[in-house]
């Protein structure tokens, strides 16, 4: 069946930098995305990798998949205050023609 | 360019009530899903519309339904509501591979 799982919480240091990591069951995934959640708004695409790729960075931002172990991480590079926020890992099933489905999210909480 | 936008932003309904949600795609987006996020929880799926067509449905009951527009906008309808039903209704506009989502609407039932 379908699943994504996270961590539900992180905390790290100003200037640190961050990695949240998620699992996913589904083997026939095609796409796998990294949204961004702030306090009582919607869903932010922060970026997306496609499954026949290791690896994608984007400025702060790097994912890295490990196809095998069905296993996605994002990094966050010199983490900011302004990244707190809960991160959600999700991913689109080959035929499901964009339902995405999405971990419970990972509360980021950046100490100043 | 306008995002994904959705309205009313907040809404309080009674046990038993219907309730209509509208959502406007991004600009060149002819795609809209839809997904209710529970608090605390990640979304989930509950339908996407194409051309006017639902073309996927999630595991939701047939209480929700929705409708797609010739000008791509979209509204979900939800009958009978559930206290089960409170929780942040999210709109999400594609043309490809990138769902971009609205600032949601927050539904509580009492």
């Amino acid at each position: 069946g379908e699943d994504v799982e996270q961590s539900l919480f992180l905390s790290v240091r100003e200037g640190d930098s961050s990695v949240i990591n998620c699992t996913y069951t589904d083997s026939s995934s095609t796409y796998l995305y990294w949204y961004k959640q702030e306090p009582g708004a919607g869903l932010q695409l922060l970026t997306y990798i496609f499954s026949n790729m290791d690896m994608k960075q984007d400025q702060r931002l790097t994912v890295l998949l490990n196809k095998k172990d069905k296993h996605l991480s994002l990094r966050i590079a010199d983490t900011q205050t302004g990244d707190s926020a809960i991160y959600f890992c999700a991913e689109s099933i080959r035929g499901s023609q964009g339902n995405l489905i999405f971990g419970k999210g990972t509360k980021l909480s950046v100490k100043p | 360019d306008a995002g994904v936008t959705q309205s009313p932003t907040h809404l309080i309904k009674t046990r038993g009530q219907q309730v209509t949600l509208r959502c406007s795609p991004k600009s060149g987006h002819d795609t809209v899903s839809w997904y209710q996020q529970a608090l605390g929880q990640g979304p989930q799926f509950i339908f996407q519309y194409y051309e006017e067509e639902e073309r996927q449905r999630g595991n939701f009951p047939d209480r929700f339904s929705g409708h797609q527009f010739p000008n791509y906008s979209s509204e979900l309808n939800v009958n009978a509501l559930l206290l089960g039903d409170s929780a942040l209704y999210l709109c999400a506009s594609s043309t490809g591979n990138e769902q971009y989502f609205g600032p949601g609407t927050r539904l509580t039932v009492t």
